[in-house]
């Protein structure tokens, strides 16, 4: 299983744009990278899912570069709704799915 | 859409009693596992099963038994609850890919 390291906690303002990087150096080929959020007392919910480049949906955006080493996640124009804590997973199937300790994203008024 | 739903909700044992957590789904996915999350802590995964009649240990399995008879139920039982099982517990679902997680409201136990 690819190990995953992120930052403990990262602060930001609302209406900015936070990326929030996330190191998997063992990732293997067939390995994708989701990202999921957790709000206090919720179970965690499913952000973006990528493999390779760039994917974008309604709320985020994810780079992957070429050597799939590292991802980004992206949040544009970060609101007081949007602290939460934030898990990358880098799997190839739902067996053994396993969380690391997240990064807690704080966006301040 | 129910998705997964776990019961009870809150749950307050004495140690070395046992209970059983329930969890259902009805996405009909073939992978189903049990989550523990410890106060300012990430999840920590107790037990999964990739179908009925499968199941296998997690990272921190002692103290717990589950089963999986059907594709939909998923129990996680605590054979003799102790003070340190004091936690929150959330159930998930996933179909075969693991493309997305879908999770259970969470189960807050405590043993004292």
């Amino acid at each position: 299983l690819a190990k995953t390291t992120q930052p403990i906690s990262m602060d930001s303002y609302e209406g900015q744009e936070v990326n929030i990087t996330c190191s998997h150096n063992n990732i293997a080929t067939n390995d994708y990278i989701t990202w999921y959020q957790q709000f206090p007392s919720q179970g965690p919910r499913f952000i973006i899912q990528g493999y390779k480049t760039k994917v974008t949906n309604e709320v985020a955006s994810l780079f992957i570069p070429a050597d799939r080493k590292s991802s980004t996640l992206s949040l544009p124009r970060v609101s007081l709704s949007d602290t939460a804590v934030y898990y990358c997973l880098v799997s190839g199937s739902a067996r053994q799915l396993t969380f690391g300790s997240g990064t807690q994203l704080t966006v301040l008024p | 859409n129910a998705g997964v739903t776990q019961t009870p909700k809150f749950q307050v044992l004495k140690t070395g009693q046992s209970m059983t957590l329930q969890c259902a789904q009805d996405m009909n996915h073939e992978y189903m596992s049990w989550y523990r999350q410890d106060p300012g802590m990430g999840l920590r995964l107790i037990h999964y099963s990739v179908g009925a009649g499968i199941t296998d240990q997690g990272e921190v399995p002692n103290g717990y038994n589950v089963s999986r008879s059907t594709t939909e139920d998923f129990p996680l039982r605590l054979l003799s609850a102790a003070p340190s099982q004091t936690s929150v517990y959330f159930c998930a679902s996933s179909d075969r890919g693991g493309n997305t997680i879908y999770f259970g409201e969470g189960s807050w136990l405590t043993v004292v």
